[in-house]
């Protein structure tokens, strides 16, 4: 079984500053996906970013970009630029791939409430 | 993209009621669907997972009597919570797998009163 660790509960930061949120997690697969979904108050589940693990290139998306590390299963999200809307929870997700492609539940990490200040 | 619709979004039912939320893929098929729950302030867990055309898979410590879950067609799944009481208050989400694309389409969450 995988787990995945998020160590800040809470993060605050001025509005068009750089925040960085760290995720850890432990696995013995090799094959496998990190997510970073947002849940903003409406608790829909947004997709930020996702990283395959078999890529060594840092997966990027506009202001949204990750730090993998995958020999320190590491996986930190970094927010150039916050706006406003960033505020909400951030949780990191764990994915085994199978033969599927990725048909696996997620497990995630307990969040962590970003609070964009103006 | 894909959607994934879920509805009640609220529902508020007395003690002892079941109630069943429901799953749907709108514009491709879902042999699989996972169910999430998911407490004020805490994370998502994974529940269970419905499979098209045979028995759920539930996780450890979730009862498969009391959350019944129903993968009626390939865009359709429900989750019957029965004889419910105020512990199983919480929000629930569905999600389901892409098509070749490894991500999760979440259905807008459920939430879950038991008075």
């Amino acid at each position: 079984a995988q787990t995945v660790t998020q160590s800040q509960p809470e993060m605050s930061v001025q509005e068009a500053e750089t925040v960085t949120l760290s995720c850890t997690y432990d696995t013995s697969e090799n094959n496998y996906y990190l997510f970073w979904y947002k849940q903003p108050p409406s608790r829909q589940m947004i997709l930020v970013i996702r990283q395959e693990a078999y890529k060594q290139q840092n997966a990027t998306e506009n202001r949204f970009s990750v730090n993998f590390q995958k020999a320190a299963k590491s996986f930190s999200l970094k927010i150039s630029d916050s706006q406003l809307g960033d505020t909400a929870m951030y949780f990191c997700a764990f994915m085994n791939a199978n033969s599927g492609g990725g048909a696996d539940g997620l497990t995630f990490g307990k969040g962590t409430h970003l609070i964009i200040q103006p | 993209g894909a959607v994934v619709s879920q509805h009640p979004s609220r529902v508020i039912c007395k003690s002892g009621t079941s109630v069943k939320i429901e799953c749907r893929s709108l514009d491709f098929q879902a042999t699989t669907m996972f169910w999430y729950r998911q407490f004020p302030k805490q994370s998502l867990m994974l529940m269970a997972t419905s499979n098209e055309g045979s028995k759920a898979t539930y996780e450890q410590g979730v009862e498969k009597d009391k959350f019944l879950i129903n993968h009626a067609s390939l865009t359709l799944s429900t989750l019957t919570v029965t004889s419910a009481h105020p512990e199983d208050s919480s929000f629930y989400i569905c999600s389901a797998p892409g098509q070749g694309v490894p991500r999760a389409f979440f259905g807008q969450g459920t939430r879950l009163t038991v008075v």
